[in-house]
């Protein structure tokens, strides 16, 4: 089944790190992945995308991901990390097909940023 | 940017009443849009796709008569959680796809729903 995992739960680093959230996808096509952001008790908002090209993605607020089609994986970085990034992260994807569409989300990611 | 709004922001009702809320794209239009449902702690789940003008497509598990959806209009979805008991209380998120960009979804801020 197609699906997008998320190996860690909860990521603790200090302020002005550098940061590396692990997505794994599952798919038989070439995957359409995503980052989300979320805040508590907020929506999701996108930090980036890849649909083709390039493997190296930027998105806002300073963050990047890598899809590695040998590893099955799309980690997102960031270099220097701020209070403000403190959220929880999903990474989603989906293939074409007949899951035209529909996301799947990993479980997530809760980042805890210490001053 | 595609901006996607919900009202209410959070609701709480009375077990057995009823309770709609309404997701709006503010400045593009949807020809589909999702409802997610997520629980504390936990990932997004999708519960149904509302295509403008037809019926809704539920996911296996969710209730249709229970998770009413309408999609009258290419910016207006609505769900409606019917004879709600205290276990549909559930942080709920719509999402809606531009039309013409096809695989790209815009998220509204999502309602929190108490039932007491």
């Amino acid at each position: 089944a197609q699906s997008v995992t998320q190996p860690d739960i909860h990521i603790t680093v200090s302020e002005g790190a550098s940061l590396e959230l692990r997505c794994n996808y599952s798919y038989g096509a070439t995957p359409y992945l995503f980052w989300y952001v979320q805040s508590p008790g907020q929506g999701l908002q996108l930090l980036l995308k890849y649909f083709s090209g390039d493997t190296l993605v930027q998105g806002i607020k300073g963050f990047e991901a890598e899809f590695k089609r040998s590893q099955s994986s799309f980690n997102l970085r960031k270099p220097s990390v701020h209070w403000s990034d403190a959220a929880e992260y999903f990474c989603a994807g989906y293939a074409g097909g007949t899951s035209y569409g529909k996301l799947t989300f990993g479980q997530g990611t809760i980042l805890t940023v210490h001053p | 940017g595609a901006v996607v709004s919900q009202h209410p922001s959070r609701v709480i009702c009375k077990s057995g009443t009823s309770v709609k809320i309404e997701c709006r794209s503010l400045d593009f239009q949807a020809t589909t849009m999702f409802w997610y449902r997520q629980f504390p702690k936990q990932s997004l789940m999708l519960m149904a796709t509302s295509n403008e003008g037809s019926k809704a497509t539920y996911e296996q598990g969710v209730e249709k008569d229970k998770f009413l959806i309408n999609h009258a209009s290419l910016t207006l979805s609505t769900l409606t959680v019917t004879s709600a008991h205290p276990e549909d209380s559930s942080f709920y998120i719509c999402s809606a796809r531009q039309e013409g960009l096809s695989y790209e979804q815009y998220f509204g801020p999502g309602t929190r729903l108490t039932v007491t």
